[in-house]
Order: structure tokens, then sequence, then C-alpha cells
């Protein structure tokens, strides 16, 4: 399988602190986004980096990219109850004919008022 | 209204039989994928399509079927061979570069 890991697997944190979770992947990337999920629903896109970039920044949310470790990791900055839900990694891998999404196995973050 | 449609958004299903999952989309994407999702799990691809009359297996391909004879539709069939076939089913799109998938609501399929 060529999925990825994300650790934790479950964060638990208090609003206002900071959430980071962290993702490795097995394979050479094009790019390596992040997702949201709410409970039993369809994911959302968060943010994408790109293999030759290393830190991107949106709003609250920065990703850092280390591609000769393999890894990525995502920062919450200044958390709310409402950025309780699973968080994913997904990856396309570089080369080949056709362009695939591997998603990682995700940490679910819960963020107590 | 733009987006992705996958119906139904619940499936009850008995041993033996074979349903089929559809999913819709009216944004012109051309890649289309499903994923499985298992409780507390990640997504795990099944298939996936980038162009019309193409598509290729992902890592949990056995047991599952599917077809895209037009660029909005990429229906999944889930058939008896499949053992374990109880999961949540997600259905995306997104441009050939992949920059953006955009996702359905999901399928909840259970077996009875």
């Amino acid at each position: 399988s060529q999925q990825g890991e994300e650790d934790p697997q479950a964060l638990s944190i208090q609003e206002g602190e900071n959430a980071t979770m962290n993702c490795s992947y097995k394979t050479s990337i094009n790019n390596l986004q992040w997702y949201r999920q709410n409970s039993g629903r369809g994911l959302v896109h968060l943010i994408l980096i790109r293999s030759n970039e290393r830190e991107k920044h949106s709003g609250r949310l920065r990703v850092t990219l280390d591609t000769s470790k393999k890894s990525s990791s995502l920062l919450i900055t200044a958390s709310r109850a409402a950025d309780t839900a699973s968080y994913f990694c997904a990856t396309v891998p570089y080369g080949g004919a056709t362009n695939k999404l591997i998603f990682g196995t995700g940490t679910l973050l819960a963020v107590q008022p | 209204d733009g987006g992705i449609t996958q119906s139904p958004k619940y499936l009850f299903r008995k041993e033996g039989q074979n349903v089929t999952l559809s999913c819709e989309q009216n944004l012109n994407h051309d890649a289309m994928y499903w994923y499985r999702q298992d409780p507390g799990q990640g997504l795990r691809l099944i298939y996936y399509s980038q162009i019309v009359n193409d598509f290729q297996k992902g890592d949990i391909a056995e047991g599952y079927s599917v077809s895209r004879e037009k660029k909005e539709s990429f229906p999944l069939t889930v058939t008896s061979a499949q053992k374990n076939p109880t999961a949540f089913y997600l259905c995306a799109t997104s441009s050939w570069a992949v920059t953006e998938a955009f996702f359905g609501q999901g399928t909840r399929l259970t077996v009875v």
C-alpha cells in the first residue's frame, strides 16, 4: 500500500492552543495537500504545498514539507472549538503515466471549549 | 449549483447482491476517484479515472468495478466478491494536475 501515516492518531487540546499534526509518506511527490473532514461528511481541501516548497501559510494554517524525510506537518494556531475534525494529508506521487491522490490515515483533533 | 452528487446517502445490501453507487459531477473535471473509509480509518483508493473510457485500479480494487462512459459520471459497483463491503464510500474529482480534490457527501453502505 502507498498509504501514508499520520501522527498522532488523536489529539485533544484547549481552545486557544496550537495543534500540530505530522504526516509521513512513502514515495517521491509532486505535491502534498491537507484536508479536513467533519464527522460523516466529505473532505474539504485546506492547503497545498509543492515538492519544491518548504513552508506555506494560509490564515491560521502553517504547513511545512521536508522531502528528504518524506514528511510534512500541519500547524493550526489559536485553535477554536470549530476546528474539531479529522485532518488528512494526501500526496500526488511523482512520475508515472497518471496522477492519483493517496491519503494518509488521519489525525482526529478535538478542541475543548 | 456546481458540485459532486453521490447517491444514495444510505444503502443497505443483502449478502450476495451487487449494488451500484452513483457519482455525478458538473465541475468539468477530468479526474474522478472512489475511496473507501472504514470507521476511524483513512481513505483507501479503490479506482480512479483521468479520462473517459479509461480507469486504473487503486490499492483495494478487488471486489469492485467501475465505468467511465461519460465525463460527468463514475459509478462504482460493489460486487458479491467483496467480502467486507460495509463502509463509507467517497467520490472525488479533480483537474488532471490534481492540485485540489472536491468530494461528495458520501454513501454509507451496510450489508444486512
